[in-house]
């Protein structure tokens, strides 16, 4: 059965340094996002992409993020200057259409930033 | 504003009791819900949602809109089904609002 995978499944980084979280989706699928979790908190929406243009983002996802489908299989978020604040779990989903159709999630990347 | 509460942040039980996760919700038109499960070092997966009103490893949930609810519920706890369990609710967008989770705990 095919799966969202993320790279790397661990990320450690200097706070300011730039980090790229690397996402492939379900080969079929139009419909791309990342989600965020804090430790001890809720899964939190960042970004939703779609037809190469972000279709929806959160507060959250201020000037310092950005998104990516740099080519036909990867989906890649940006922190420019990471915070201490940006540690968390950041999940990749997709699906294959929006609306009523299920989100499929990877294993995520841990982030920690120092 | 958009929300999802999930009161408990662990339920225990032992094995063969019946296991209810509670989710509420707040959100004035017609929402979407479903309910996702996270077993012991696996990703999040889709356990069932309200519109296909079936029934997926012995566990239901009904949408109550008077109550605003969500419940998640099993008549026989199995030690399988320990895991978190995240309520989420979708609105007008494709985005998912997600509760803080359950962790449920079956003792055998």
């Amino acid at each position: 059965e095919p799966e969202v995978t993320q790279t790397p499944s661990h990320q450690v980084t200097q706070m300011g340094q730039e980090v790229i979280l690397r996402c492939v989706p379900i080969s079929n699928h139009l419909y791309f996002y990342w989600y965020r979790q804090i430790l001890g908190q809720k899964v939190e929406f960042l970004v939703s992409f779609y037809n190469n243009e972000i279709s929806e983002k959160s507060e959250i996802f201020d000037d310092q993020f950005s998104v990516e489908r740099p080519d036909g299989s990867n989906f890649t978020l940006k922190i420019r200057s990471t915070k201490l604040e940006d540690s968390a779990m950041y999940f990749c989903a997709s699906s294959f259409s929006g609306g009523e159709e299920t989100q499929y999630f990877g294993p995520g990347t841990r982030l920690l930033v120092l | 504003a958009q929300r999802v509460t999930q009161p408990e942040k662990l339920l225990s039980v032992f094995k063969g009791a019946p296991v209810e996760l509670k989710c509420n919700y707040s959100y004035s038109g017609s929402p979407e819900l479903f309910w996702y499960v996270q077993y012991s070092r696996q990703r999040l997966q889709l356990l069932l949602r309200h519109i296909s009103r079936e029934s997926i490893k012995g566990f239901t949930a009904d949408l109550n809109k008077g109550e605003t609810s969500f419940h998640l519920k099993k008549p026989f706890a199995q030690e399988e089904d320990s895991a978190m369990y995240y309520c989420a609710l979708r609105a007008n967008t494709d985005k998912l609002i997600f509760g803080t989770g359950t962790r449920l705990q079956v003792f055998p």
